[in-house]
C-alpha cells in the first residue's frame, strides 16, 4: 500500500518569507497526489492536485509543488508567506488498493509578523 | 449550503453509549468515506463506500460500523464508545479516485 510521509510537523516562517512543506510518498508508478489545507475549526480544502506528466502544479492561494519522480517527493511551496496561510497542511496519495486517500501526518504551519 | 453536511458538529458522551454520526452530500457523488484525525496522526481511513451495495472497511475500522442509506447518506456508529474513540471525524465524497474528495466540517467527538 502506498504511505506518505511530511517531514516536520511544525514549520513556522516570518510573513514574506518562503514556505516549504515536504511530502514524500511511496509508489513505483506516477500516483494521484493531492495537497489539501485544513484551517481551524473546518474540513479539508483542496490546494492542488498533481497531473500525469507535469513537473510543476499550480495551485489556489499561490501555492504550487513540484513533482520529482527520482526523489519521490511532491513538495509543497508559497513564495511569500500570509498571516492567512497559517494553517494544517496534508499531502495524500491515492492508495490504489482500497481506491481510498492515504494522508500524511500533517504539517502546521505557522507565520510570525 | 453545504455540499457535505455532517451533523452533528460537536459530541460529548460517555463510555459505552452508541453513537452515530451523520453524512449526506448533494455532490451526486457515488463514494463516501469516514476518516478520523488525531493530533500527529493524520487522518486514518475507517470506512468507505462505493455505492450502496459496496461497503468495505479502511485501515482503523475496529468499533465502528457504517450503513449507505442511499446514495446521498452515510452514516457511522460506535457501537459502545470508548475513550480512545475521542477523535475529530470527517465524512467525505469523490466520484473517482483520480479526482479531489470533498470534505464536510467534521464531528468533534468526545467520549468520556
Amino acid at each position: 500500500a502506498q504511505s506518505v510521509t511530511q517531514l516536520g510537523s511544525h514549520v513556522s516562517v516570518s510573513e514574506g518569507a518562503l514556505v516549504l512543506l515536504r511530502c514524500n510518498y511511496s509508489s513505483s508508478v506516477p500516483p494521484y497526489l493531492f495537497w489539501y489545507v485544513q484551517y481551524p475549526n473546518q474540513g479539508l480544502q483542496l490546494l492542488l492536485k498533481y497531473t500525469t506528466g507535469a513537473t510543476l502544479v499550480k495551485g489556489i492561494n499561490g501555492f504550487e509543488a513540484e513533482f520529482k519522480k527520482s526523489e519521490t517527493s511532491f513538495h509543497l511551496t508559497k513564495p511569500s508567506a500570509h498571516m492567512s496561510d497559517a494553517a494544517e497542511y496534508f499531502c495524500a496519495v491515492v492508495d490504489t488498493g482500497r481506491r481510498a486517500l492515504t494522508f500524511g501526518s500533517g504539517t502546521r504551519l505557522q507565520v510570525q509578523p | 449550503d453545504a455540499d457535505v453536511t455532517q451533523t452533528p458538529r460537536n459530541r460529548i458522551t460517555k463510555t459505552g453509549k452508541r453513537i452515530m454520526l451523520e453524512c449526506s452530500q448533494t455532490k451526486g457523488h457515488d463514494r463516501m468515506y469516514w476518516y478520523r484525525q488525531d493530533p500527529g496522526l493524520g487522518l486514518r481511513l475507517i470506512y468507505y463506500s462505493f455505492d450502496v451495495k459496496d461497503i468495505n472497511k479502511g485501515e482503523i475500522s475496529d468499533g465502528y460500523s457504517v450503513s449507505r442509506q442511499a446514495q446521498a447518506k452515510f452514516s457511522l456508529s460506535l457501537e459502545s464508545a470508548i475513550p480512545n474513540q475521542t477523535a475529530l471525524y470527517f465524512c467525505a465524497t469523490g466520484q473517482d479516485p483520480g479526482q479531489p474528495q470533498h470534505f464536510g466540517d467534521g464531528t468533534r467527538l468526545s467520549i468520556l
